[in-house]
């Protein structure tokens, strides 16, 4: 079982729609998480950071968490075609008080006009 | 306030040889941490360093090297370069304090191997 898992995708939705990409954890210490997006030939970019069960909303994101699942998930509003990307999501976990990172492998979201 | 700057952006070698990637962090930052993403796959931690050492190592030979500076700007070594080492290699920089700390990434360095 991966560490950190995404469906890969590539998820197609209509511009204006809301998209949801879903990550699964496997250490179940794990304490801190994050959405990175990453346009092509880019690197990462910090869009969201969730420590506690429940919601947190910036903007047209949201993140949602859920520790007893061990699911973590994020949504965007209102889609725009500017929002295709990859969609990674990254976990700190508790065996490491340095801030290691352990990424799924994105899932690659497709906002078409 | 500048970001995290990576150098070179691109980078050409042949098997066997040596490479020095460079990584300076973000302003009032001082942990460095590196990554190495392959082709169509999340980051793979490579490891991090926090005055001047090494405090965690991801799975990687000990090809792979590094180093921190005392204005906390890193050197990523890698030696004896394999085609398997082809990939997009990023440098993170972030607060030391705890994991709780999000981490910011540089563009990053492209290297292939030929």
């Amino acid at each position: 079982q991966k560490e950190v898992e995404q469906n890969s995708g590539p998820l197609s939705v209509p511009e204006g729609a809301i998209a949801s990409l879903n990550c699964t954890y496997s250490d179940r210490g794990s304490q801190s998480f994050f959405w990175y997006r990453q346009y092509s030939g880019k690197s990462p970019e910090l869009i969201m950071s969730i420590y506690s069960n429940g919601d947190k909303e910036d903007g047209r994101f949201t993140a949602q968490l859920n520790k007893a699942s061990q699911y973590v998930s994020l949504l965007i509003r209102d889609s725009q075609p500017s929002d295709s990307a990859t969609y990674l999501c990254a976990v700190n976990p508790p065996s490491s008080n340095t801030g290691k990172l352990i990424f799924g492998q994105g899932t690659t979201l497709q906002v078409k006009p | 306030d500048a970001g995290v700057t990576q150098s070179p952006t691109h980078l050409i070698k042949t098997r066997g040889q040596q490479v020095t990637l460079r990584c300076s962090p973000k302003s009032g930052h001082d942990t460095v941490s590196w990554y190495q993403q392959a082709l169509g796959q999340g980051p793979q931690f490579i490891f991090q360093y926090y005055e001047e050492e090494e405090r965690q190592r991801g799975n990687f030979p000990d090809r792979f090297s590094g180093h921190q500076f005392p204005n906390y700007s890193s050197e990523l070594n890698v030696n004896a370069l394999l085609l398997g080492d082809s990939a997009l290699y990023l440098c993170a920089s972030s607060l030391r304090v705890s994991g709780n700390q999000p981490q910011h990434f540089g563009d990053g360095t492209r290297l292939s191997i030929l």
